[in-house]
Parts: C-alpha cells; structure tokens; sequence
C-alpha cells in the first residue's frame, strides 16, 4: 500500500539522453511535488501542481518538463541530460496546497548521468 | 531572506543523550516550520510542526523550541535511541505562499544525526 511510489529508483544514463520518471499517489491528495536532492542532501522544489495545474515553477532548466496527466500522477521528463543533474528527484503529494498541509514523500529516484 | 540556516552539519551523540538541531531563518513573514526526518534510501517525512503563535511543542521525545524573536527554532531529541539516526530537515513557509495556494516549503541544509549505542 505504497502512498507515493515513483519508478524507476536507479536510472543511470548517458549525458544527452532523455529520461523519464514515474510518480504516482494513492492518497486522494490534490497537489504534488517534485524535489531536487544533491549530494550534499540539500532538498530544493522544483514543480508543483494541483489538480493537473502548474503551481509552482522555480528556476529551473527548462530541460526539465513535469507532465501532469491526471491529479494521482506527476511525471519528470529531463531532455539532453548534463552530469549537474545526477541526484535523488522525489515525488511528494499533500491533501491540498495550503503551506501548512503535509507532504508526502516517495522513495525517491537516484539519477546518474554518465 | 528565503533561506532556513541549519546546524550543526551532522551530530554524534551516545544512546540516551539528548541531540540537538537548529535553525535560523530571516524573513518574519514565515509562519510554518516543520521538520522532516529522513532514513538513508527512503523519502523525508514529516516529524513534527510548530506555528509561530507557541513556543514549544513536545511529541514524544521530540521537542521543538521556537523563539520568535531571535527568529530561531530548534528540534530537541530526548533520551536519543540508535533507531533516530536519520538526516533532518527543518523546514519554513511563508503566508503569501498559503494565500496562494503553493505550499512551498524551503528546507534547510540537514543535519545527518548518528547515535551510538
């Protein structure tokens, strides 16, 4: 019964390739996230949506393209992928979208760029 | 005046002690700080919250201290077990973002906690 799960949790890849992560929540929840962690483990927001609309957008390469084809589902599509992108991307998901609502977070997918 | 300044970088403490995290932050708007423990492969979680109108809330062996005024708020783990050892986040938002319906959180640097049994 995994509330949030996102796949594939390894992808490792060649710089130039285009890669996609999954992510899905069970929750109900209206609002999902997607979250950049570095390998000093310094956690920064990248996308959030709800209810399938773009919320939040920080600076961000526009590489980087969230794809929201339903509310339970938040997908990341990288384009021309560069060695600075290697990190653990998480999925979130909160019940709504007020600052005070918990997110939840998936496993997280630990990207490598070769 | 967006940043949440974390310390210390990692901690060791002996099973039993008390650990101790903290946080600064500059912008007074802030008026939501959660922290967020993470286990080594698995995503962060929420571990506890405290608005600004409160000084201290306690679960558990888990307190948060806040002081408004130095705009500082510190995580306090009693009696701290092996089974606590995780990377923690504490973490803040602002009101425009609740007004707006964005529910950004910006997060600290962590702290990698290691307690020896």
């Amino acid at each position: 019964d995994t509330a949030v799960s996102q796949t594939p949790k390894y992808l490792v890849t060649q710089m130039g390739n285009d890669k996609s992560i999954k992510c899905e929540q069970n929750l109900g929840h209206d609002t999902m996230y997607w979250y950049k962690q570095d390998s000093k483990k310094f956690l920064k927001i990248m996308f959030s949506y709800n209810n399938k609309e773009l919320i939040i957008n920080e600076t961000v390469p526009n590489r980087f393209s969230p794809k929201s084809p339903d509310k339970a589902h938040l997908n990341l599509h990288i384009n021309s992928l560069e060695l600075g992108d290697s990190a653990v991307y998480f999925c979130a998901s909160s019940q709504g979208n007020l600052a005070g609502d918990t997110q939840y977070f998936g496993p997280g997918t630990r990207l490598t760029v070769l | 005046q967006q940043q949440v300044k974390q310390s210390p970088q990692s901690l060791i403490v002996q099973k039993g002690g008390i650990s101790i995290i903290n946080c600064a932050y500059e912008n007074t708007a802030f008026d939501y700080f959660p922290w967020y423990q993470q286990f080594p492969g698995k995503g962060p979680a929420l571990l506890i919250a405290i608005r600004p109108d409160v000084s201290e809330k306690k679960e558990g062996r888990f307190t948060i201290s806040f002081n408004k005024s130095a705009k500082q708020f510190s995580l306090h783990i009693m009696d701290s077990q092996p089974g606590d050892s995780a990377t923690y986040f504490c973490a803040a938002t602002l009101e425009e973002y609740r007004s707006s319906n964005t529910g950004k959180l910006i997060f600290g640097q962590g702290t990698t906690l290691q307690v020896k049994p």
